[in-house]
This record gives structure tokens, sequence and C-alpha cells, in this order.
């Protein structure tokens, strides 16, 4: 069983849906959890940064930490053709690591 | 946050052959990082580049076949040795801030072995 779960998709939504990506994990010990944006041919792209369980929000975007149920979402509002990439949920028990462990990645295509 | 060159940013290399891979950071930074992404899999870290030590490997990755190298805060090089068709990959720089949690990522090196 892999630490951290995540289903490649692809999810393909309209112009302006909400959109809904999830990771479930296996390791108690993780409390920082991120989520990377990747398009075609790029890095990842740093677009969440959370410690622990709750929300965090930031623009169209809104990241949610559920430790008791070690699973973590998250959502975009109103999406646009731009966010179509593959976004890939990141998590370590320790800040200060490079040492993340990564999903398989979500691919996402938003059509106008 | 710090923005990262890596290059080649591309190759097609020959069975047997090595390929090395620079990674430049615009700011001095306290750690890098080296990590493959294989076609449909997750990132995996190959290796933590110390500054003027050897690179702190993960399990799975042996210095002989991936020797790291970072002379300074800012650069490091990957090398992928005696490559055969599975090493075909990415191969990901990434590298956090003096204090700052964050791990940001380099545009990538897609190596096809042939």
């Amino acid at each position: 069983q892999k630490e951290v779960e995540q289903d490649p998709g692809p999810l393909s939504v309209p112009e302006g849906a909400i959109v809904s990506l999830n990771c479930t994990y296996s390791n108690s010990a993780f409390q920082y959890f991120m989520w990377y944006r990747q398009y075609s041919r790029k890095g990842p792209e740093l677009l969440m940064y959370t410690y622990s369980s709750g929300n965090k929000e930031d623009g169209r975007f809104t990241a949610q930490v559920d430790k008791s149920s070690k699973y973590i979402s998250l959502f975009i509002r109103d999406s646009q053709p731009s966010d179509s990439a593959t976004y890939l949920c990141a998590m370590s028990a320790y800040s200060n690591t490079g040492k993340l462990i990564f999903g398989q990645g979500t691919t996402l295509q938003v059509k106008p | 946050s710090a923005v990262i060159s890596q290059k080649p940013s591309r190759d097609i290399c020959q069975r047997g052959t090595s390929l090395t891979i620079q990674c430049q950071v615009d700011s001095q930074v306290t750690m890098m990082f080296w990590y493959r992404q294989q076609p449909g899999q997750s990132l995996t870290l190959i290796a933590t580049a110390n500054q003027g030590s050897e690179a702190t490997y993960e399990s799975g990755f042996v210095i002989d076949k991936f020797p790291i190298s970072r002379p300074n805060l800012t650069f490091s090089t990957l090398t992928v040795s005696n490559l055969s068709p599975e090493d075909s990959s990415i191969y990901l720089c990434s590298a956090s801030g003096q204090a700052n949690e964050k791990l940001f990522f380099g545009s990538g090196t897609q190596l096809s072995v042939l």
C-alpha cells in the first residue's frame, strides 16, 4: 500500500465548476501538507501549504486537512481553462525537510 | 520564492553513457534535493545534496549510479550513470530557503535513454 493515495483521473469539468481533488494517507506522523500544480513539461509549483488540521484559503483555492480521517482536499472555485494541469498532493512529518511524500497526481482538464 | 534553473531541459542518450544535470538557484538556499518523476508514478526523492560533503541518498538510490555534487549554496549537479532505458524519466532539482519550510522545484530534465 502506498503511503499517499491519489486518484490519477483524468478529471474533466466545464469552466466555472467547483473542483474537488483529494488524497488519503496512512502515516499519522504527517503534519505538513502541500498541493502542487504541474503544467506539462514544467516543474511542480507550490499552490498551498498547511500545517496540521484545518482549512486554508487563497483566492479561488481552499485546502482542507482532516488528520483524524487522514484525508486532504483541494477545492478550486470558478475553475478556468488555465487551471488545466496535474495537481500533486505532498506531505511530510517534519518542517524544513525536502523529503516530501507525493501522491501520483490528478490530471485536471477544464473545458471552456 | 527561489528561482531554480535546470539544464538541459531534455536529452536523448545512448545506453551505457552518462548524463549530468545542472541546477542553479538564484539565491543562497539551505537545502537542495534531487527528485525523480517516472511516467505515471509519484515524485520520489533521490538524495539530499549537501554542500561540501557527500550527498545523503534515499533507500534504493546509490552514489555510484547517481553521483551528486554541491560545491556551493546555489549550485548542484546530478549525474545519472551507466544509462539504461529504465532511467528514462524526469529529474527535478528542488530547494528550500533559509528558515523556509517550503520546497520549490526547477522545471525538470526530461531524459530518454535509447
